[in-house]
């Protein structure tokens, strides 16, 4: 068991540019959740997955944002024309499905910093 | 909808002292509780959980009890270590939800 990855681990991209961050949750585990934290506030919830299927998107994820787990295993998460407001640690979470389903491991986190 | 409050910080305290972190939460139904713990420059990793009402989580010396009738799940140890300075974090899962509530954290500092 090797734990949730996440790459990058920082990102410095310009204001404008399109940014696209990998999490690879533990294996067979069946759900994938994204958060965004910011300095000083506790992690807001994104988004997340059951397998492929994309179950929950939060209001705080607008069009420009969009994520993907193609064969239910690792995820992207894209930021298009990414803003300053977009500077936050991305944090990705993994589930099983079962009796320890509401137990999520988290990885260590994409630092983002919009220019 | 959903929500955690924790105790303002940054809360400082010398080595064997007693702490506690209050954290309170606002659900409907059922939620299981839970404390993460955020050491400097790492991820957030759980510290102790509860899934029903009087279940006392533990951990690391670390307790919390889910106290339905008042809302809350504080945190408490009876003697810190310098080892335990990080940022601890409240939170809750809904019923039948997929997502988790987080408040906003509580940096904890100790000092030898």
């Amino acid at each position: 068991d090797t734990g949730v990855s996440q790459d990058p681990r920082h990102k410095i991209t310009k204001r404008g540019q399109n940014v696209t961050f990998r999490c690879d949750p533990i294996s067979e585990h069946n759900r994938l959740y994204w958060y965004r934290q910011t300095l000083g506030q506790g992690p807001e919830f994104l988004t997340y997955f059951q397998n492929e299927a994309q179950l929950e998107k939060s209001r705080l994820l607008s069009d420009r944002f969009s994520a993907e787990r193609p064969k239910g295993s690792f995820s992207t998460l894209e930021i298009q024309r990414t803003e300053q407001g977009d500077s936050a640690m991305y944090l990705c979470a993994s589930s099983p499905v079962g009796r320890e389903e509401e137990t999520q491991y988290f990885g260590p986190g994409t630092r983002l910093l919009v220019l | 909808g959903n929500s955690v409050t924790q105790m303002e910080g940054p809360v400082t305290l010398s080595e064997e002292a007693f702490l506690t972190i209050n954290c309170t939460y606002t659900a409907t139904g059922y939620p299981s509780l839970f404390w993460y713990v955020q050491y400097p420059g790492e991820g957030l990793q759980l510290l102790l959980k509860a899934t029903k009402a009087d279940d006392k989580g533990s951990n690391k010396g670390f307790e919390a009890t889910y106290r339905k009738e008042t809302t809350s799940f504080h945190l408490e140890k009876g003697s810190v270590q310098v080892s335990d300075s990080a940022v601890y974090f409240c939170a809750l899962k809904g019923t039948n939800a997929g997502k988790s509530t987080f408040g906003d954290g509580t940096t904890l500092t100790v000092k030898p």
